[in-house]
């Protein structure tokens, strides 16, 4: 079965902090995995786009690496702002164009 | 880069009514169109693909008369909640693929979403 599981469910840092978000997946055939921020209310917005081929891919303070052989995924967010604060949804792509599949999403709250 | 409108971005409607939902592609030609719900603190499920000039596909469990899509334009699909009840009130999102232009056709654009209240 494709799915995609994100950790944490959900995470509390201070302004100015790192953290990473994980992301495993087991999809098949793959073709790509996605990052996508989503504030709340609003659809997602592409942050990365990465194949199987690419190792880490960076956007800003946004940085995603992917580990084809062991189908994980992270996205580390540096020097966090209070305007980071939505949740971050990794996606799995399998197969043709059609076919996402989505985690849950980790949401991020960023304090002052 | 490319830009995917939905309209409207909220809607409160009466118990039995029928909703229209807009999602239109604004500087690419979508033949290809997809409607997700969202639930609060939930994933997207992908609800329906719509295709240009043809019946949409739907996902297993939704009711294609319930949720009726039309694309009948290469910019413009819709969803149409019909009958709406309050277990209807949901988070609808639609997303479409420049599959147009070479290095931007893996990237999906999604709406700005429209949150449904079914009173």
């Amino acid at each position: 079965k494709n799915q995609v599981e994100q950790s944490p469910q959900s995470l509390i840092i201070l302004e100015g902090k790192n953290c990473t978000l994980q992301c495993n997946y087991t999809v098949s055939p793959f073709s790509n995995l996605r990052w996508y921020k989503q504030d709340t209310g609003r659809g997602p917005v592409s942050l990365t786009i990465m194949t199987f081929s690419e190792n880490t891919k960076s956007n800003g303070r946004y940085t995603a690496t992917l580990d084809a052989d062991t189908k994980q995924s992270s996205l580390h967010i540096t020097a966090s702002q209070l305007s980071d604060s939505a949740s971050y949804i990794c996606v799995a792509s399998s197969g043709g164009y059609n076919k996402l599949i989505f985690g849950a999403g980790t949401r991020l709250a960023v304090h002052p | 880069g490319a830009v995917v409108s939905q309209h409207p971005s909220w809607v409160i409607c009466k118990s039995g009514t029928s909703v229209k939902i807009e999602c239109r592609s604004l500087d690419f030609q979508a033949t290809t169109m997809f409607w997700y719900r969202q639930f609060p603190k939930q994933s997207l499920m992908l609800m329906a693909t719509s295709n240009e000039g043809s019946k949409a596909t739907y996902e297993q469990g939704v009711e294609k008369d319930k949720f009726l899509i039309n694309h009948a334009s290469l910019t413009l699909s819709t969803l149409t909640v019909t009958s709406a009840h309050p277990e209807d009130s949901s988070f609808y999102i639609c997303s479409a693929r420049d599959f147009g232009q070479t290095g931007r056709n893996t990237e999906a654009f999604f709406g700005q979403g429209t949150r449904l209240t079914v009173v």
